[in-house]
């Protein structure tokens, strides 16, 4: 089955600086890629899903980009300010969010954005 | 308004006994799901739920029974609960991408 590594486990970045996390996969039938944040104590909130035909995706804040030769997702947080901090999930599915699309998730990066 | 409604939010249960937890959207969306959040595991997917049947199937216990009573329902079952049941419990649900609910924290002592 689906295997999802997230690296790191724990990041801190001080105000300004950029934070990067990586998700690698190793199904090649994984067709859609998500990006979840999780404060504590709270749900999880959807950032971005991105498909196979995105390579580079721009939110509020941040950048996906997607490697699919590389089977890697990345989420690059530009200036990253307190409010970011929380825990980033990946999550991959080769079926999408719809019925029979279940997700596989990366373990999970605790993120600390120093003031 | 919340979307997605779980109950209890927090739920202390002694070992062997039974407890429901309960799930609600009112996003109108078809399909439903059950993730568990341990802090030994990842977030583990359990089941989904099309139009009120069973997609797909993760949990190799059947303590764990998901119901669904109406389309916008899904409540989990679990019996003769243990310790290491001890998780937080998140519903979601999706037309395309998957939104969560708020969670059921469940402490088995």
């Amino acid at each position: 089955g689906e295997q999802v590594e997230q690296r790191p486990p724990h990041l801190s970045v001080r105000e300004g600086d950029s934070a990067f996390i990586t998700c690698t996969y190793t199904d090649p039938n994984s067709y859609y890629f998500f990006w979840y944040k999780q404060e504590p104590g709270a749900s999880l909130q959807l950032l971005m899903k991105v498909f196979s035909s995105t390579e580079i995706n721009e939110g509020q804040g941040f950048t996906v980009l997607l490697n699919k030769k590389d089977k890697r997702l990345s989420l690059n947080l530009t200036a990253a300010h307190p409010g970011d901090s929380a825990a980033y999930f990946c999550a991959v599915s080769a079926l999408g969010g719809s019925a029979l699309g279940r997700l596989h998730f990366g373990a999970g990066t605790q993120l600390i954005v120093i003031p | 308004d919340p979307k997605i409604i779980q109950k209890p939010k927090y739920l202390v249960a002694v070992t062997g006994s039974e407890k429901i937890l309960i799930c609600e959207q009112y996003l109108g969306h078809n399909a439903m799901y059950w993730y568990r959040q341990s802090a030994k595991k990842p977030l583990e997917f359990m089941f989904s739920y099309s139009y009120q049947k069973l997609m797909d199937n993760q949990t190799a216990s059947s303590r764990f029974q998901p119901q669904s009573s109406k389309k916008n329902h899904l409540d989990l079952q679990i019996t003769a609960l243990k310790p290491d049941d001890s998780a937080t419990y998140f519903c979601a649900s999706s037309q395309d991408e998957q939104y969560f609910g708020p969670g059921t924290r469940l402490t088995v002592l």
